[in-house]
């Protein structure tokens, strides 16, 4: 147990479905992050929010929509995904946006796109 | 940023201590030198951090030389469940936001 908890686990979606994935952190910590991890790939950074703001959206294609309501909710709103977005998505959160480097990462959503 | 050398894959067996070691030849002079694990189908988990010299705690050390181009975490008497993809990590989360992840090393413990 990490501190922060993903909804749903896994996740089945056709590409013209649109869905959610939530992120909850209970650790009092003013950044969360989401990343990708594709199969046989690194991890890769996709937007960061630091007290809610969000500072850095790398490069991700618009139908990946976050949203960030409070400190402790981050969400990844999904629509008209592709077959190559299928990934473990992950949210990690950290103390503030100095923070050295410890993440504290969910146990991830497991995307399928058919 | 710090880009990081890892080996792809590491057997080793239960007892034994192993021993990791990632190269970071350009490391910045504020750069932290981290190490994360990760079992699948989880996120990774933070393991051990340092800047310089040794560091250890309950679960494992980290030896630093002075240069700081290198690093190797060293994971005392392993089990089967030490086996897992290890990451190691070198930056500082300014405003750029960016630890470069690679590969990391799979650790495959045997009995």
């Amino acid at each position: 147990e990490t501190g922060v908890t993903q909804t749903p686990r896994h996740l089945v979606m056709g590409m013209t479905n649109k869905k959610s994935l939530k992120c909850e952190q209970h650790l009092g910590h003013n950044a969360m992050y989401w990343y990708k991890q594709s199969a046989k790939k690194p991890l890769e950074l996709m937007f960061v929010y630091s007290l809610e703001e969000r500072v850095e959206n790398n490069s991700v294609p618009s139908r990946f929509s976050p949203e960030c309501p409070n400190s402790s909710h981050l969400f990844l709103h999904l629509h008209t995904l592709q077959p190559e977005d299928s990934a473990l998505y992950l949210c990690a959160s950290s103390q503030d946006r100095t923070n050295t480097g410890e993440l504290f990462f969910g146990e991830g959503s497991r995307l399928t796109v058919l | 940023l710090a880009k990081t050398t890892q080996p792809i894959s590491m057997d080793s067996y239960e007892g034994q201590e192993v021993n990791i070691t990632c190269s970071h030849n350009n490391i910045a002079t504020n750069d932290y030198i981290t190490w994360y694990q990760q079992f699948p189908s989880q996120g990774p988990r933070f393991i051990i951090q340092g800047y310089k010299t040794k560091v250890t705690n309950e679960v494992a050390s980290l030896f630093i030389p002075a240069d700081r181009k290198s690093s190797t975490l060293s994971l005392p008497r392993v089990s089967l469940s030490d086996t897992a993809v290890y990451y190691c990590l070198v930056g500082v989360m300014d405003s750029n936001y960016q630890l470069i992840w690679g590969a990391g090393t799979k650790l495959i413990i045997k009995p």
